[in-house]
């Protein structure tokens, strides 16, 4: 079975912080995603990485950015969390090939107050 | 442009059929998707159809695709408690296999 995991369930930060959200999938699926999910807008693509150190601008990049040092771990970055970051955060992966599903994690539910 | 529309919400009695569907406006898909998400959890695969199908059956499971129309249908028979969640449909592009189009989700409430 595929999994994919995600550090923390639930994060409150205040404005400011620095927030690192840490993904980890084992089935050496060379693509991962990252998408933020707010009621009403369904899932929105913020970055994603089809290889080590490589990266891709999703629809929402402003005010995040992502590092995929090794190809099992993609983690997303939050430089000064603002109270509009709040949000549920998926992360995702699969493999190249085209046709092939992507597996989800569980969610961080991320509050900055 | 890549524009994926679902009604937000549909509540159907226990026992029903419930039909969640989808539009979308960029006709050079190659794979369409049915997501579930329950309470707190990721989301998962359903079932997928590929865009020369206009149809695909898996148990209590139909997916009808009319291409002409770009509208995408989930129907799940004799509903129960256990299939109430959110319910995203999803599409790639031929242009762009690594990226998935979500739709805004339905919520389905299924009541006794």
């Amino acid at each position: 079975d595929v999994k994919v995991t995600q550090s923390s369930r639930y994060l409150v930060k205040r404005t400011g912080e620095k927030v690192f959200l840490e993904c980890v999938q084992d089935m050496d699926h060379e693509n991962m995603f990252w998408y933020r999910q707010d009621p009403g807008l369904g899932l929105r693509l913020i970055y994603f990485s089809y290889d080590v150190k490589m990266k891709e601008k999703g629809d929402i990049p402003e005010g995040y950015s992502v590092s995929r040092e090794k190809k099992e771990r993609f983690s997303l970055i939050l430089e000064s969390a603002s109270t509009n970051q709040t949000s549920m955060y998926l992360c995702a992966s699969r493999p190249r090939r085209t046709g092939y599903e992507q597996y989800f994690g569980p969610g961080t539910r991320l509050t900055v107050t | 442009g890549e524009d994926v529309e679902q009604s937000l919400f549909l509540s159907v009695r226990e026992g029903d059929s419930s039909v969640i569907n989808c539009t979308y406006t960029d006709s050079s898909s190659t794979y369409l998707y049915w997501y579930k998400q329950e309470p707190g959890a990721g989301l998962q695969l359903l079932t997928y159809i590929f865009s020369n199908m206009d149809m695909k059956q898996d148990q209590r499971l139909t997916v009808l695709l009319n291409k002409k129309d770009k509208h995408l249908s989930l129907r799940i028979a004799d509903t129960q408690t256990g299939d109430s969640a959110i319910y995203f449909c999803a599409e790639t592009l031929i242009y762009n296999t690594d990226k998935l189009i979500f739709g805004t989700g339905t919520r389905l409430q299924v009541f006794p």
